[in-house]
């Protein structure tokens, strides 16, 4: 099983409409949770971190239930530019981050 | 506004040869990393430098060496390269043990 498990996709979506993205953890050691995204061909940015109460950034949400070790990430009102690889990435602390393999997403006009 | 810079962007090797990728920050960060991606795969860690002077092994260390030149430098090399080494390389850097990344633009290697 790996350690940062989440749906590949593609998730193909009109523009603004609402997607979610899942992703699952196995050590629950693990302290620190961030969604990234990479655009094709790009590397990762910093998209959000998740805090434990949930936090939002403008039209992104961002969830973790530490007991069912489940991140979430909330697209509201999809723009043609949220289109890229949203990667969910998970610390035990110290040099251990665990990048999981990404969700894609595909915003239509 | 430079943040990580990584050389080369693109490089074709033959099978055995060697190469060195660079990587430079100009953030002040005392950690630095170097990740492999794969399709289908998370980035997985190769090696890491936590100061200036320090390097350890990651996830996949195998068939690569690092340099921690200056607390700004921090190099990959393969000795000897193989076609499963082909990848996309990328360097990153942060200020704090769990705090963001920063990534340079990434490395694309094929090795025949």
């Amino acid at each position: 099983r790996k350690e940062v498990e989440q749906d590949p996709g593609p998730f193909n979506v009109p523009e603004g409409a609402t997607v979610a993205f899942n992703c699952t953890y196995s050590n629950s050691a693990s302290q620190s949770f961030f969604w990234y995204r990479q655009d094709c061909r790009k590397e990762p940015k910093l998209l959000m971190s998740v805090y434990s109460s949930g936090n939002e950034d403008g039209r992104f949400t961002a969830q973790l239930n530490r007991a069912s070790q489940y991140i979430s990430l909330l697209i509201r009102d999809s723009k043609l530019s949220d289109s890229a690889t949203y990667l969910c990435v998970v610390s035990t602390g110290g040099f251990k981050t665990i990048f999981g393999a990404g969700t894609r997403l595909f915003v239509k006009a | 506004n430079a943040g990580v810079t990584q050389t080369p962007k693109f490089q074709v090797l033959k099978t055995g040869q060697s190469m060195t990728l660079q990587c430079a920050q100009d953030m002040n960060h005392n950690s630095m990393y170097w990740y492999r991606q794969d399709p289908g795969m998370g980035l997985r860690l190769i090696y890491y430098s936590a100061s200036e002077g320090t390097t350890d092994k990651g996830e996949v260390p195998n068939g690569y060496n690092v340099s921690r030149l200056n607390k700004r430098e921090f190099s990959l090399r393969l000795e000897s390269a193989a076609p499963s080494q082909t990848s996309v390389y990328f360097c990153a850097s942060s200020g704090t043990l769990t705090g963001e990344l920063f990534f340079g633009e990434g490395s694309r290697l094929t090795v025949l």
